[in-house]
This record gives structure tokens, C-alpha cells and sequence, in this order.
């Protein structure tokens, strides 16, 4: 079945600096990828997705790339805040299937 | 926006005795799942759950494990009989079609003692 690979596992950086969070996926037909950021004890929530038609996808602070060649994609924070402290996953799917999540990035914004 | 609905949000239950997790799903969505999460860790996948039949479900997904829907009522995760290693938050989540968002409830924290 598909496995989501997810590095670093804890990242910790300077409020205003950037962050990226790299995952890598083993099913090339995968075509959906998300990322969910979830605060403790709250459900993880869409905060951006990009579908394997596109390499790029940015939503205000939020980049992400895919790269299908190398069936690797990213997430990117500019300017980050300690309010984008949290749990961040990556996750990959294809049409109907399952999700499948990577093992998560704790992301800590020092002020 | 859309919210999928967790009933209860946390659960203590006796090892060996049965369990029902209760998701509400989003009123148009097709496409219904558990994940099951032990605290810091990742969302792992049970199984997911269309036109009244299970599609995959995973290593995790115990033969003690069972999923339904009758009805377009409750999509329910029973769990009989418990072990302690059941102990975890288990999230639903739905979707309107495959390539759609997903969307996930707050989860049901379920203990096991």
C-alpha cells in the first residue's frame, strides 16, 4: 500500500523565518496531496492542497510543491508566527483511496 | 463550513466490553473513514467506507473491528470486545466524492481499562 515519508519530525525556527517540510510518496498514480495542520487536542484541518496536474500552489504564506518525477512534495511557511505552531501533516491519495498521512512535523515558532 | 459530528467525544470502557463510536458525516458526502491516533502520533488509516461497503481497510482494522451505516443514520465504528491497545482518539472523516477534501471530526477519545 501507499507509504507518505515526512522530515523533520520536530522543527523548531524564528518567528518571521520560513519552514519547509519535505514528504515523499511510493504511488506514483498518486494525484491528491494535502496538508493538514492540527493543534493539540483539536481534529487536523486543510490548510492546502495541490492535485498532480500542478507543480505549485501557494495560498498567501502557504507554498506547496509537488515534484512527480521524484514523487516528493513540500510545504512551505514565509513569515512564520507562533500561532502556526502546531502538528503538520502531509498525506497522499489517489481518486477514491484512502488517505494515507506521513508521521507528522511538530512545528515550533519561537517569538 | 461543512463539519463532520463525533458522538461522544470521550469514552471510558472496561477491557473486553463492547464499544460504538458515532461519526455524523457531512449530509452530502459519499466517502467515509476512521483513522485511529495515539496522542503525538500520526493519523493512522482503519478503514474506509462507500455505498454501504467497505473499500480497504487496514492491518489495524481487528477482526474485533466493524464499520456501518444503516440507514444514512450514524457511521459507526464497534469495537468487541476491547483491548488496551484500542485505547487512542479515532477521528472520522468524510468526503463528498474521491477527489474531494476531507473533512474530519474532533474525534472520539476512547479509553480502555
Amino acid at each position: 500500500g501507499e507509504q507518505v515519508e515526512q522530515l523533520p519530525s520536530i522543527l523548531r525556527v524564528q518567528e518571521r523565518s520560513s519552514a519547509s517540510i519535505n514528504c515523499t510518496y511510493e504511488n506514483s498514480a498518486s494525484n491528491y496531496f494535502p496538508w493538514y495542520k492540527q493543534e493539540p487536542g483539536e481534529n487536523p484541518k486543510l490548510i492546502i492542497d495541490i492535485r498532480s496536474n500542478m507543480e505549485r500552489k501557494q495560498i498567501q504564506g502557504l507554498i506547496v510543491l509537488l515534484d512527480k518525477k521524484a514523487k516528493r512534495f513540500s510545504l512551505h511557511i514565509t513569515d512564520t508566527q507562533p500561532a502556526d505552531s502546531a502538528m503538520y501533516f502531509c498525506a497522499a491519495s489517489l481518486n477514491t483511496d484512502k488517505v494515507v498521512f506521513g508521521t507528522g512535523t511538530r512545528l515550533q515558532v519561537s517569538p | 463550513g461543512p463539519k463532520v459530528l463525533q458522538i461522544p467525544s470521550h469514552q471510558i470502557i472496561d477491557m473486553g466490553q463492547m464499544v460504538t463510536l458515532n461519526c455524523d458525516p457531512v449530509s452530502n458526502h459519499l466517502y467515509f473513514y476512521w483513522y485511529k491516533q495515539i496522542l503525538g502520533q500520526q493519523m493512522e488509516f482503519l478503514v474506509n467506507f462507500y455505498n454501504g461497503k467497505v473499500m480497504e481497510k487496514s492491518k489495524l482494522f481487528k477482526d474485533q473491528f466493524s464499520v456501518e451505516r444503516p440507514d444514512g443514520s450514524y457511521f459507526t465504528l464497534k469495537i468487541q470486545p476491547t483491548a488496551l491497545e484500542d485505547s487512542a482518539v479515532y477521528f472520522c472523516a468524510s468526503r463528498e466524492t474521491g477527489d474531494t477534501e476531507v473533512f474530519f471530526g474532533k474525534g472520539t477519545r476512547l479509553t480502555v481499562v
